[in-house]
């Protein structure tokens, strides 16, 4: 089944306490991206990469980092998350310049 | 910089009414067009998109959008809601790679 899996899909952590989010997508896309989802904001871009090892920062990047050093795989990296990082996140995969496919979401609380 | 408006916040319905969701976007250049919907506790799903071509596409479940180019617009339309469309819907535009949303429109429908 094609599908872009997100781990953990629930995360409770303290400021300043490392932690990376998992996303992969078995689909060969080319195209990944993270989002976070606000209430009344809609989706706002973090990062997104174009393929292996080619990563740029989207609307939101601040606290955030990424890497793809995998095709499949596209990880989110709070160094020192901070309670205004609590949030819902979306990674998504798309061929070039076609529809986004979205994971299931992960929500973040940072106390 | 791209950007997209969507003109209602929070649309109440009966069921069987039609539902119309205004969408205007920002952007000079050659865009794709999308509207994905989210229902409660769910992860985004596309419900249609535009490239090029018929100017009024149709999706899934009974929607249909219809991309007005000298306005910028792309709004949403359903000739008859049904309580299951209860969601949030999200207008969305992207160039070649960079998908931008707007704030979002949650849709309650009332049985």
């Amino acid at each position: 089944e094609a599908q872009v899996t997100q781990n953990p899909r629930y995360l409770i952590t303290v400021t300043g306490k490392k932690l990376t989010v998992t996303c992969s997508q078995n689909m060969n896309h080319e195209y990944m991206s993270w989002y976070r989802q606000d209430p009344g904001l809609g989706l706002r871009q973090i990062y997104y990469s174009m393929n292996v090892e080619v990563t740029d920062k989207g609307d939101v990047p601040e606290g955030y980092k990424v890497s793809r050093k995998e095709k499949r795989n596209f990880p989110l990296i709070l160094e020192s998350p901070s309670p205004n990082q609590t949030s819902l996140y979306f990674c998504a995969s798309s061929s070039y310049g076609d529809t986004q496919y979205f994971g299931p979401g992960t929500r973040l609380t940072v106390l | 910089a791209q950007s997209v408006s969507q003109h209602n916040h929070h649309v109440i319905l009966s069921e069987a009414a039609s539902l119309e969701l205004g969408c205007n976007y920002s952007y000079g250049g050659t865009v794709n067009l999308f509207w994905y919907v989210q229902y409660p506790g769910q992860h985004l799903q596309l419900l249609l998109k535009y490239f090029s071509g018929d100017p009024l596409v149709k999706g899934i479940k009974g929607f249909e959008a219809e991309f007005i180019k000298s306005k910028f617009s792309f709004n949403l339309r359903k000739p008859s809601v049904q309580w299951s469309d209860t969601a949030e819907y999200f207008c969305a535009v992207s160039n070649d790679y960079k998908l931008s949303f707007g704030a979002g429109t949650t849709v309650t429908v009332r049985a």
